[in-house]
């Protein structure tokens, strides 16, 4: 199946600083991908919708200023996370959907660790 | 509202039992199912997915599920249940039209016991 790689799988920064995290789609042309966040023991709960060359969709109630997402291009989406605290320490998961593919799922990345101290 | 409903937390099986995880959904249209296994730390792995056509679908790793339109329901199987298998499984859905914008359910973390 298609892979998505996502980086860095673990991260530490101090708080006010920013991160970005990586998602690529390796063997694929992802014109969508998507943001999920973890909470511990919780859900995935999707941030938000990024298209290649347009501006990201975000869910209610997220912060588009703190969480900024960059589709640049067919194989790779950034989210930073900017200004980082303590609270903004979670999971963060990507997941990418093939270019023109109907029937198909969106395959995941690994995910990236995030501690904020 | 779109909503995905896994009653069971936590299940805890023996090795080698039958496997039976609930998953219920709230959905305005046909909707795309999936289950999705995660371990601890890591992403997620899809296990098996309906679209449409047969409603009962084999997934990897011996897992399969039954779409039951009737009662809202997408429960996930296994025969038999190795140790391997203990993780965190996700059962999520989505719209066509939307592409895989998903909603996942709250997850049942499996333990298999020897």
């Amino acid at each position: 199946g298609a892979v998505v790689s996502q980086h860095p799988s673990r991260v530490i920064c101090k708080s006010g600083t920013s991160v970005k995290i990586e998602c690529r789609s390796l063997d694929f042309q992802a014109t969508t991908m998507f943001w999920y966040r973890q909470f511990p023991k919780q859900s995935l709960m999707l941030m938000a919708t990024s298209n290649e060359g347009s501006k990201a969709t975000y869910e209610q109630g997220v912060e588009k200023d703190k969480f900024l997402i960059n589709h640049a291009s067919l194989t790779l989406s950034t989210l930073t996370v900017t200004s980082a605290h303590p609270e903004d320490s979670s999971f963060y998961i990507c997941s990418a959907r093939e270019a023109g593919q109907q029937l198909t799922e969106a395959f995941f990345g690994q995910g990236t660790r995030l501690t904020v101290v | 509202a779109q909503s995905v409903t896994q009653p069971d937390i936590h299940i805890t099986v023996s090795e080698g039992a039958s496997l039976e995880l609930r998953c219920n959904y709230s959905y305005g249209a046909t909707p795309y199912l999936f289950w999705y296994v995660q371990s601890p730390g890591q992403g997620l792995q899809l296990l098996l997915k309906y679209f449409s056509g047969d409603t009962l679908v084999q997934g990897i790793k011996g897992f399969e599920a039954e779409f039951k339109r009737s009662q809202s329901s997408f429960n996930l199987r296994k025969p038999s249940v190795h140790w391997s298998d203990a993780a965190e499984y996700f059962c999520a859905v989505g719209p066509k039209e939307y592409g895989n914008k998903l909603v996942f359910g709250a997850g049942t973390i499996l333990r298999v016991k020897s």
